[in-house]
């Protein structure tokens, strides 16, 4: 079954530190894209952050970049973010998603943790 | 950025009626290799976000036939023939044509 496991959120200071990490099962990892998206408290989606399956290719939204780095450990089957420097908005459920191949999307979504960022 | 936008972004229906969400998009979603790189997510309450549609029109495995997608450059539809109590949740279009990718407002889709 494939299946996406996020963990490591929590609270957090403002300034301060968090790395999430994304555990992966069901499929060949090391074939697959991978992004983190996040969703504040009673808002839409937003997503932050790509990497390709090799890891070679990385995007960030502009909300999180030079804060944020996205990375992956392809023999560990694990996807990380690691957040520096937060904000009291980014607060927020962040889930790993997969990049569904060749559609442009993500097909396959985590269940997401809670970050909150507050004094 | 390309920015998404929904409407309505609240749709009350009755069940067993369709409904219809429209997403148009600030630039061309075709992209240079021909295709259209628009996805439609639906997020029940309480869950995570679930892709029903890629590629404007293809749904996702294990998806209902009353959904469908439609549209093409800047103008998307989405769907439903006949609302069930099932499908009340958050409906969001996303374009993965441009980085960054950008979603739309969402769209709430609650029962009359």
């Amino acid at each position: 079954q494939v299946q996406l496991v996020e963990s490591g959120g929590g609270l957090v200071k403002p300034g301060g530190s968090l790395r999430l990490s994304c555990e992966v099962s069901g499929f060949t990892f090391s074939d697959y894209h991978m992004n983190w998206i996040r969703q504040a408290p009673g808002k839409g989606l937003e997503w932050l952050s790509y990497i390709s399956s090799s890891g070679s290719t990385i995007y960030y939204a502009d909300s999180v970049k030079g804060r944020f780095t996205i990375s992956r450990d392809n023999a560990q089957n694990s996807l990380y973010l690691q957040m520096n420097s937060q904000r009291v908005e980014d607060t927020a459920v962040y889930y790993c998603a997969r990049d569904g191949r060749w559609s442009g999307g993500f097909d396959i979504w985590g269940q997401g943790t809670m970050v909150t960022v507050s004094s | 950025d390309v920015v998404m936008t929904q409407s309505p972004l609240s749709l009350p229906v009755t069940l067993g009626q369709p409904a219809s969400i429209s997403c148009r998009s600030s630039q061309s979603l075709v992209h240079s290799d021909g295709n259209t790189y628009l996805n439609w997510f639906q997020q029940r309450p309480g869950q995570s976000p679930r892709r029903l549609i890629y590629k404007v029109s293809n749904r996702d495995s294990g998806v209902p036939d009353r959904f469908s997608g439609s549209g093409s450059g800047t103008d998307f539809t989405l769907k439903i023939s006949r609302v069930e109590a099932e499908d009340v949740g958050l409906y969001y279009c996303m374009q993965g044509t441009h980085w960054p990718r950008t979603f739309g407002q969402g769209t709430k889709v609650e029962i009359k």
